[in-house]
């Protein structure tokens, strides 16, 4: 079956440290990733997508990685602000026509 | 300004009720989806009207109906609400199915 799923439930980082936030999938036929970030009392907002045909993209101070090899999808947030204290969740798409399926989530804290 | 709407944003009932929750964009686009997320964030989806037409319907007991009057609008109604109907649930809209999606605030739904 299909899944994706985050290593880490929870992380805490200092302010102003790089972030990086992991996720498995296990489709290997997936063909579209995204990650999303959900504030509290908000619905989840697009951060940043990639296609299988690439292994990086970068945004404003964030960065995905794609490592199709093991199956594995990172963000990277450069300068972490109390901002992006949020839950960050890694989403798949076998092709962009298919449904969005949403991993587990990972929570960011941000110590000031 | 608000893109995605959701109203209301917390709704508390009784087991057995009948309830609704409606869903407003304002953005023009084509597709719109439902999603439930548990207490333990997890998302999932649960329905998706392209157009009005219902193109995805996921395995949601048939005491959820969708109803889309018009391409704008996504209403979920929920009869003899069960404990375990307790959720957050999300609107979501994209301009074509394909596309990015944008959140709704969420409709925090108890069931007691």
């Amino acid at each position: 079956g299909e899944s994706v799923g985050l290593h880490l439930p929870t992380l805490s980082v200092q302010e102003g440290d790089n972030s990086i936030i992991n996720c498995a999938y296990s489709n290997s036929a997936s063909d579209y990733f995204i990650w999303y970030k959900q504030e509290s009392g908000k619905g989840p907002q697009f951060i940043i997508d990639i296609r299988s045909n690439m292994d990086k993209r970068q945004g404003q101070r964030v960065t995905v990685l794609l490592n199709k090899t093991v199956k594995h999808l990172s963000l990277q947030i450069a300068a972490t602000q109390p901002g992006d204290s949020a839950v960050y969740f890694c989403a798949e798409k076998r092709t962009s026509y298919d449904k969005v399926i949403f991993g587990p989530g990972t929570s960011l804290s941000v110590i000031p | 300004d608000t893109a995605v709407s959701q109203t209301p944003k917390y709704l508390v009932t009784q087991m057995g009720n009948d309830k609704s929750i409606k869903c407003e964009q304002n953005l023009g686009h084509d597709t719109m989806y439902w999603y439930k997320q548990d207490s333990k964030k997890f998302l999932k989806i649960m329905f998706s009207y392209n157009n009005k037409e219902l193109i995805i319907n996921e395995t949601v007991p048939n005491r959820f109906s969708p109803k889309s009057p018009d391409k704008a609008h996504l209403n979920l109604h929920i009869n003899s609400l069960e404990l375990g109907d307790s959720a957050v649930y999300f609107c979501a809209s994209s301009q074509r199915w394909s596309d990015t999606q944008y959140f709704g605030p969420g409709t925090r739904l108890t069931v007691l």
